[in-house]
C-alpha cells in the first residue's frame, strides 16, 4: 500500500468520448505525475502537477489535461479519445519535485479501453 | 537521460540471490541509477538508487561498477512474491517526477 489511489480502476470508453481520471496522493506529497502504460510496455512520462501548475511534460498531444487542487489531489482528462489511448494509467506522487530522493509512490492504475 | 539495456527475461530459484544486470555506457557524471520494479497489475515500486557508491536497503543491493557504465541490483534471497519486471532507469536527480521506463527484465523466481 503506497497510500496513493485512483478511480476508476477499470472502464470503457468508445472512440471520440471524453475521460476523467482521478487521483488522490499520499498525504502530505505535493507533487503528482501520471503515466500511460500500453500492454506489454514500460510506463510512459504524460506530465507532473506541482503547486496546481503543470511544470513537466513528456511527448503527448494537448487532449491530454490535467489539474491539480488545493489538497493535491489530481485529475487526468483525455479528449477525443482514441483506440490507441487503450492503457493503464499510472499516477505517482512524491513530496517536493523529486531533489535526487528517488522514491515514486504509484497507485495501481485505472485501465481504460477504448472500443 | 542515459539509455539502459537489460535482457529481457531471467529465472532463479526460490531462496537463491536474483542478480540483475543493467547497462548504461552512456551515464554521464550527474546521473542516478534507480531501479523500480512493478508486479503484475499493481503501480511500479521503488527499490533502490544510487550514485557511485554501493547501496543496500531492506530489500535489495545495488553494485554500480568504478566507472559506472553499468550495475547490479541483488535479491539476496529471492521469494515467490518477488516475480516481477525489474527497471533500471538512470537520470539526473533534479529531473521532477519524470521516469524514462524501458523494457526491463522480467524475473521468474521458481519454486
Amino acid at each position: 500500500e503506497t497510500g496513493v489511489t485512483q478511480s476508476p480502476t477499470h472502464l470503457i470508453k468508445t472512440r471520440g468520448q471524453q475521460v476523467t481520471l482521478r487521483c488522490s496522493s499520499q498525504s502530505g506529497h505535493n507533487t503528482v505525475s501520471w503515466y500511460q502504460q500500453a500492454l506489454g510496455q514500460g510506463p510512459q512520462f504524460i506530465f507532473q502537477y506541482y503547486r496546481e501548475e503543470e511544470n513537466g511534460r513528456g511527448n503527448f498531444p494537448p487532449r491530454f489535461s490535467g489539474l491539480q487542487f488545493p489538497n493535491y489531489s489530481s485529475e487526468l482528462n483525455v479528449n477525443a479519445l482514441e483506440l490507441d489511448d487503450s492503457a493503464l494509467y499510472l499516477c505517482a506522487s512524491s513530496l517536493g519535485t523529486f531533489q535526487g530522493t528517488g522514491e515514486l509512490f504509484f497507485g495501481e492504475g485505472s485501465r481504460l479501453t477504448v472500443l | 537521460d542515459a539509455k539502459t539495456t537489460q535482457p529481457p527475461s531471467m529465472d532463479c530459484a526460490e531462496g537463491r540471490a536474483a542478480n540483475l544486470p543493467c547497462n548504461h555506457s552512456t551515464i554521464s557524471g550527474n546521473e542516478y541509477v534507480y531501479w523500480y520494479r512493478q508486479i503484475h497489475s499493481q503501480g511500479p515500486q521503488y527499490i533502490i538508487h544510487g550514485l557511485k557508491n554501493n547501496e543496500t536497503n531492506e530489500m535489495a543491493s545495488l553494485i554500480i561498477t568504478e566507472d559506472r557504465k553499468s550495475s547490479t541490483l541483488i535479491l539476496p534471497h529471492a521469494t515467490l512474491r518477488d516475480t516481477a519486471v525489474y527497471y533500471c532507469i538512470v537520470r539526473v536527480g533534479n529531473a521532477g517526477n519524470m521516469l524514462t521506463f524501458g523494457g526491463g527484465t522480467r524475473l521468474m523466481v521458481k519454486p
